[in-house]
């Protein structure tokens, strides 16, 4: 079945690296996506790496793909206060639909 | 280029109420998708079009919830009727295509039902 799961928060300081761990069940699996949600605000799109990747680098953003354990995370360098939010992973699979299943989300605070 | 239109933002009704949602997709993109997200969680997917046709709608609560993508542009998604349950964000999403195509979503209409 598909299941994706974070943790509920993490709070780090101006400057510092962020990494947002997900681990997800459905082996099928094709793309995995990282979304952010600012309050009040849509989900805004991030980043995303394919299946048989192990690793994407994009300006401050690194996302490392363990496939055998099932697990993804997401890394922010240098960390600022406009990443507060909300980051949610989200799995699809490829097929007649391309529904994405989203995790619980991680709340990511910024503490200067 | 401009985003996903929803409409309204905000919405409060009472339990056995009903209700209407509407949304706009990027022009000319072919694929729909309404989603739930209730309060703390991540979003449900409810209902996907691929123009005006449904591809996927396993997770819509049939009994009460109904969408229409009329002319495979704007679409409408309805609750009749309310239950408390029902209190979430709902958001629309449209992408070009659907395997492989970026979704993009709009900012949601926040739901309310006492």
């Amino acid at each position: 079945g598909e299941d994706v799961e974070q943790s509920l928060f993490l709070s780090v300081r101006e400057g510092d690296s962020s990494v947002i761990n997900c681990t997800y069940t459905d082996s099928s699996s094709t793309y995995l996506y990282w979304y952010k949600q600012e309050p009040g605000a849509g989900l805004q799109l991030l980043t995303y790496i394919f299946s048989n990747m192990d690793m994407k680098q994009d300006q401050r953003l690194t996302v490392l793909l363990n496939k055998k354990d099932k697990h993804l995370s997401l890394r922010i360098a240098d960390t600022q206060t406009g990443d507060s939010a909300i980051y949610f992973c989200a799995e699809s699979y490829t097929g007649t639909a391309s529904k994405l299943t989203f995790g619980t989300g991680t709340r990511l605070q910024v503490t200067l | 280029e401009a985003g996903v239109a929803q409409s309204p933002r905000y919405k409060i009704i009472e339990k056995r109420q009903s209700v209407a949602f509407w949304c706009n997709p990027i022009s000319g993109h072919a694929t729909l998708y309404w989603y739930q997200q209730i309060l703390g969680q991540g979003p449900k997917l409810l209902i996907q079009f691929q123009n005006n046709g449904v591809v996927d709608d396993s997770q819509l609560p049939k009994d009460r919830f109904s969408a229409e993508r009329l002319k495979g542009v704007d679409s409408t998604l309805k609750i009749q009727p309310a239950k408390l349950e029902d209190s979430a964000v709902y958001l629309c999403a449209s992408s070009r295509g659907t395997v492989g195509y970026e979704q993009y979503f709009g900012p949601g209409t926040r739901l309310t039902v006492t």
